[in-house]
């Protein structure tokens, strides 16, 4: 299984909502991702877990918040966006930090527009 | 600061080669990666070039030049479901963060 699997797929939220983006992958990897995607740009890095612990965080604004549940799961909990956090939400893992430079798995991410 | 520069689109004619150039300004990474995105898809890796020279990998060959700041991807005998976004990304020495990417390359592969 070399798949990191993204839920939902499409999701529309209004700006007083709260909900969470879903990760998961199977391939032991220790180290998860999310990035942030604008259409026509490159994937922007949002935050890192390493080892199930987060170890960066790109000056992310607090109303995304990611969760680690355990090695095989991502979370990011969305609360009071903007419409200009419109965007593909992809998660990637890797084996761990250092092999994200030669291979990282990307999800199909989640494509969420806020209105 | 550090940035990877590509051309923003390329188009190209099926069955011919096309060579994609990723030229950077960085203090100092691991290595330079390629990855292919279509749209609607999810990026997926492609090559990665530890050391200068040539990588090949099918189709789809990597070169890198640490003394030119310079890399590019070469596509051969290309192919319609080429179509799609190529993105450079390298791993910086310093900092934390593990993979930055390129602006991308939109290519388009035309009959």
């Amino acid at each position: 299984d070399t798949e990191v699997t993204q839920t939902p797929k499409h999701l529309v939220m209004g700006m007083t909502n709260k909900k969470s983006l879903k990760c998961e992958q199977h391939m032991g990897h220790r180290a998860m991702y999310w990035y942030k995607q604008k259409a026509k740009k490159p994937p922007e890095l949002m935050f890192v877990y390493s080892y199930e612990k987060l170890s960066i965080n790109e000056s992310v604004p607090s109303r995304f918040s990611p969760e680690c549940p355990n090695s095989s799961l991502l979370n990011l909990h969305l609360h009071a966006l903007q419409p200009e956090d419109s965007a593909l939400y992809l998660c990637a893992s890797s084996q761990d930090i250092a092999d994200a430079v030669t291979e990282a798995f990307f999800g199909q991410g989640t494509r969420l527009t806020v209105v | 600061g550090q940035s990877l520069e590509q051309p923003s689109e390329v188009t190209a004619v099926e069955g011919a080669i096309v060579q994609i150039n990723c030229t950077y300004q960085t203090s100092g990474f691991y290595g330079l990666s390629w990855y292919q995105q279509h749209d609607g898809g999810a990026p997926t890796f492609l090559s990665y070039n530890a050391l200068d020279g040539l990588e090949e990998t099918g189709r789809f060959s990597s070169f890198l030049s640490r003394s030119d700041s310079y890399g590019y991807l070469l596509l051969q005998e290309l192919q319609m479901k080429d179509s799609a976004s190529y993105f450079c990304a390298v791993r910086l020495l310093s900092g934390n963060t593990p993979l930055v990417f390129g602006k991308g390359t939109r290519l388009s592969v035309i009959a």
